[in-house]
């Protein structure tokens, strides 16, 4: 599976899109981003996935670009519960989650 | 919904006892559960990935002999430490899948398992 690359750290105002960069420029065709967050001392929880059209759920918007080499997760309205570390995984349908050091997001009042 | 528990959520045993975490999906039948291990500071470790009814298969570096991994049904898999020491001591979480197409893993709360 290809290795993704994430700003160790980012801070967000409450209220405000927070914009979650991630690198994957080894990424393969039949390879998906997914990300998944995971708040201090509790499980992971997936939050959205694509392959190469952009995604939007409840919690979130994913964008990729057109190459596929990166791609950012938008929470549009940040809020202090959003203060988590954010994993961007890229895998095969069915592969392992392999998990990297992900993006430590910081929302302040 | 998907919702994966774990049992316990926290304990504490001493050097050279074993431990049992059991890992139960609550809502939906498992066909793959994973175990992962965390420790402060790190990001999640893959230790082994289990199909019901069949041996669980385990990531390079992890000793088999040492985290024994049972999925004898669909929404119950469990992870024994045997002959748990201080570096044994880590955040040990699961996650299932659906199956059927549906790839994406959720992850129980967690276990904190602490050796003296």
């Amino acid at each position: 599976d290809a290795k993704t690359t994430q700003p160790t750290s980012m801070d967000c105002a409450e209220g405000r899109a927070a914009n979650l960069p991630c690198n994957h420029s080894t990424i393969s065709g039949n390879e998906y981003v997914y990300w998944y967050r995971q708040i201090h001392s509790q499980g992971p929880q997936y939050i959205i996935h694509g392959l190469k059209n952009n995604e939007t759920n409840e919690m979130a918007s994913l964008i990729i670009t057109e190459d596929r080499k990166s791609s950012t997760l938008i929470l549009p309205h940040a809020t202090l519960r959003d203060t988590a570390v954010y994993y961007c995984i890229v895998r095969n349908q069915g592969g392992k989650l392999i998990f990297g050091q992900g993006t430590e997001l910081s929302v302040k009042p | 919904g998907a919702v994966v528990s774990q049992h316990p959520s926290r304990v504490i045993c001493k050097s050279g006892t074993s431990v049992k975490i059991e890992c139960r999906s609550l809502d939906f039948q498992a066909t793959t559960m994973f175990w992962y291990r965390q420790f402060p500071k790190q990001s999640l470790m893959l230790m082994a990935t289990s199909n019901e009814g069949s041996k669980a298969t385990y990531e390079q570096g992890v000793e088999k002999d040492k985290f024994l991994i049972n999925h004898a049904s669909l929404t119950l898999s469990t992870l024994t430490v045997t002959s748990a020491h201080p570096e044994d001591s880590s955040f040990y979480i699961c996650s299932a899948t659906k199956g059927q197409g549906i790839y994406e893993q959720y992850f129980g709360p967690g276990t904190r398992l602490t050796v003296t």
